[in-house]
């Protein structure tokens, strides 16, 4: 089955400063990729997803990459906030026509530093 | 505008006590998931369903668990028999033909 991996676990930086979280995935069939954003004891907010067909996509201060070939995608905050904190959770999936089950990362819990 | 629904938001069992949980899937949605989470770790898929049918239950362990979403009302995730290792938060998502997949607030089971 698949396999995703998500680095780094803690990230740290100040305020007004880029973020970058990376995962890798192990099943080649997969065709989708979307991240959350978890705050303490809410539920995960789906903030952007990317399909295989696109090497990029980009929502205000959010863009996510992905290489099929090297098989691992990465989520870019820029201009950090103090709201942005929170634990960020890669997952990825075979879909068409309606989604099967997501594999999610390990989760990357992000610290805006003010 | 109402989002995925679950309930109970907290049960506490007992060991050896049934556990249900019910999800309410977003509005035109018919496809349901249910995660579990254990705490400081990341989200395990449970199982797939669609109206009436199981479609994935690869992520459900084989004993203890089941799952329905029937034609009518809520989907459910039922534990029999809770052991203190079934203490998590269970999600649930739904989508529809699209691919996202829109997550409910959780239910958190405590066994004691």
């Amino acid at each position: 089955g698949e396999n995703v991996e998500q680095h780094p676990s803690t990230l740290s930086v100040q305020e007004g400063d880029s973020a970058v979280i990376k995962c890798t995935y192990s099943d080649s069939a997969s065709n989708y990729f979307p991240w959350y954003k978890q705050e303490l004891g809410k539920r995960p907010q789906l903030i952007i997803d990317i399909r295989s067909n696109v090497g990029e996509k980009k929502d205000q201060r959010i863009a996510v990459t992905l290489n099929k070939t090297a098989k691992h995608f990465s989520l870019h905050i820029t201009e950090t906030q103090p709201e942005d904190s929170a634990v960020y959770f890669c997952a990825a999936s075979i879909s068409g026509g309606g989604a099967d089950g997501l594999t999610f990362g390990k989760g990357t819990h992000l610290i805006i530093q003010p | 505008n109402a989002g995925v629904m679950q309930n109970p938001r907290h049960l506490v069992r007992r060991r050896g006590q049934e556990a249900r949980l019910r999800c309410s899937p977003m509005k035109g949605h018919s496809h349901v998931y249910w995660y579990r989470q254990l705490p400081e770790e990341g989200l395990k898929f449970m199982v797939y369903l669609q109206k009436e049918n199981i479609i994935d239950e690869s992520g459900m362990p084989k004993e203890r668990f089941s799952a329905e979403f029937p034609k009518e009302g809520p989907s459910i995730l039922r534990i029999q028999q809770v052991v203190r290792g079934d203490s998590a938060a269970y999600f649930c998502a739904s989508s529809g033909p699209a691919y996202e997949q829109y997550f409910g607030p959780g239910t958190r089971l405590t066994v004691t």
